[in-house]
């Protein structure tokens, strides 16, 4: 069974600052089936970036992904104040055939 | 848009079966393009895949909680429908429908806005 983990578990910024998160796999994962989501409080979660690197319909280019095999980012260049918010990384394929990382906050320092 | 809407009793007794259904508006659910999943999250806590169904009604669950789910198409009404037997306190949680989109690498591109089932005598 795949196990993805996340770091740092909260990271604590000011707006305009650059977020970098990290998404680990215990094997290796596919880059096109690679993805990341952004919760807000209350709200379900909005598809990032999909295929380890590519934005979802309507994401800003602050934010972008990159990768391969066991190790990817989330990067967000400049911290606006909409992206204070929970971020998961998502694997397709390997047993349980979905999985998703205990996420990564960013809150406001 | 493709608005996705979960609906079903929000608490459910210990043993019983929780049974939700999520009707989606716009695309046929029976369009070949799209898996159709399940997605629960206990408060405070991360994301947990449960399920999905695809057009014709072929099914995958989370090995996890294969034993207790069902999940069923109903094409005349655009709605898919989960079931889950046998729930416990651990299955507390806001349970989301959501769509996968193959051209998003299956990522979860439409969701529900969730709905809170509560576990409780």
């Amino acid at each position: 069974e795949i196990v993805l983990t996340q770091s740092p578990g909260t990271l604590s910024l000011s707006p305009g600052e650059r977020a970098t998160l990290s998404c680990r796999a215990s094997q290796s994962v596919s880059s096109t089936y690679l993805a990341w989501y952004q919760q807000q409080p209350g709200q379900a979660p909005r598809l990032l970036i999909y295929g380890t690197s590519s934005r979802a319909t309507g994401i800003p280019d602050r934010f972008s992904g990159s990768g391969s095999g066991t190790d990817f980012t989330l990067t967000i260049s400049r911290l606006e104040p909409e992206d204070f918010a929970v971020y998961y990384c998502q694997q397709y394929g390997s047993s349980p055939l979905f999985t998703f990382g205990p996420g990564t906050k960013v809150d406001i320092k | 848009q493709v608005p996705l809407q979960e609906s079903g009793p929000g608490l459910v007794k210990p043993s019983q079966t929780l049974s939700l259904t999520c009707t989606v508006s716009g695309p046929s659910i029976s369009r070949g393009d799209y898996y159709w999943s399940w997605i629960r999250q206990p408060p405070g806590k991360g994301l947990e895949w449960i399920g999905y169904i695809d057009h014709s009604g072929g099914t995958y669950s989370n090995p996890s909680l294969k034993s207790r789910v069902t999940i069923s198409l109903d094409t005349p009404k655009n709605q898919f429908s989960l079931k889950l037997n046998s729930v416990t306190a651990a299955d507390t949680a806001v349970y989301y429908c959501a769509r996968n989109n193959a051209f998003f690498g299956e990522g979860f591109d439409y969701w529900g806005q969730g709905t809170l089932v509560t576990v409780s005598s």
